[in-house]
């Protein structure tokens, strides 16, 4: 399994220029997120996915939008970026934490990460 | 809202001394607390994870604690190695996200290991 797999892994945007971050995981997983990583900070979650079909909204959701249409693939998706959306970007996915997986449904699994800079 | 918080910063130890890296966190409301590693230019590689009901969790020379009571989790890291230098980050989830793990992060301690 390549586990989680994040496309591009770096990227120079100009200030109101739009992408798409790839996020793709071939474990089945139900559950996946998005994350950022601005430096010498914590991750911040900026959406989630239960399920194809669904998404929610995480901590820092302004300026992003996601879809996932597919169990496996979960883009993000920059309309306006602006300097403020400089970070790494994290996808991670798992299985549903409902008890019923016992270890196994507890874990995430991270990407290797997009690094974006917005000039 | 839950806020969490690692010290030290960063840290430099020699070859072979034990350590301690200490996580505190404000709502004891948690369901779970795990330690992860990152290493420069990767993802994240979850460590240990800890239940809220549960005192200690151990992975080879790696042992995790938490108190949830007062809000606060160590990790405690034996007999370190060069191999071991990476930023650690511990992350709880809330009780109150369904089977979601919506995590909560801490900003980090970066390990250096010294020869």
């Amino acid at each position: 399994n390549a586990g989680v797999t994040q496309t591009p892994k770096f990227r120079i945007l100009k200030i109101g220029q739009s992408m798409t971050l790839q996020c793709t995981q071939d474990m089945n997983h139900n559950y996946m997120y998005w994350y950022r990583q601005d430096p010498g900070m914590g991750l911040k979650l900026i959406y989630y996915s239960v399920g194809a079909g669904i998404t929610d909204k995480g901590e820092v959701p302004n300026g992003y939008n996601v879809s996932r249409s597919t169990t496996e693939d979960f883009p993000l998706r920059l309309e306006l970026a602006a300097p403020s959306q400089t970070s790494v970007y994290f996808c991670a996915s798992s299985y549903p934490n409902d008890g019923s997986l016992g270890g196994r449904g507890k874990t995430q699994y991270f990407g290797p990460g997009t690094r974006l800079l917005v000039l | 809202k839950q806020e969490v918080t690692q010290i030290p910063a960063a840290l430099s130890v020699p070859e072979g001394e034990n350590l301690v890296l200490n996580c505190s966190f404000t709502d004891s409301a948690i369901y779970n607390l795990q330690w992860f590693r990152q290493d420069p230019g990767k993802g994240l590689t979850s460590l240990l994870l800890i239940q809220s009901s549960q005192r200690e969790q151990t992975s080879g020379r790696l042992n995790a604690s938490l108190d949830k009571s007062s809000g606060r989790s160590t990790l405690y890291i034996a007999a370190s190695q060069p191999g071991d230098s990476a930023t650690y980050l511990c992350a709880v989830r809330p009780t109150n996200t369904g089977t979601a793990s919506k995590l909560t992060f801490g900003t980090g301690t970066r390990l250096q290991v010294t020869l």
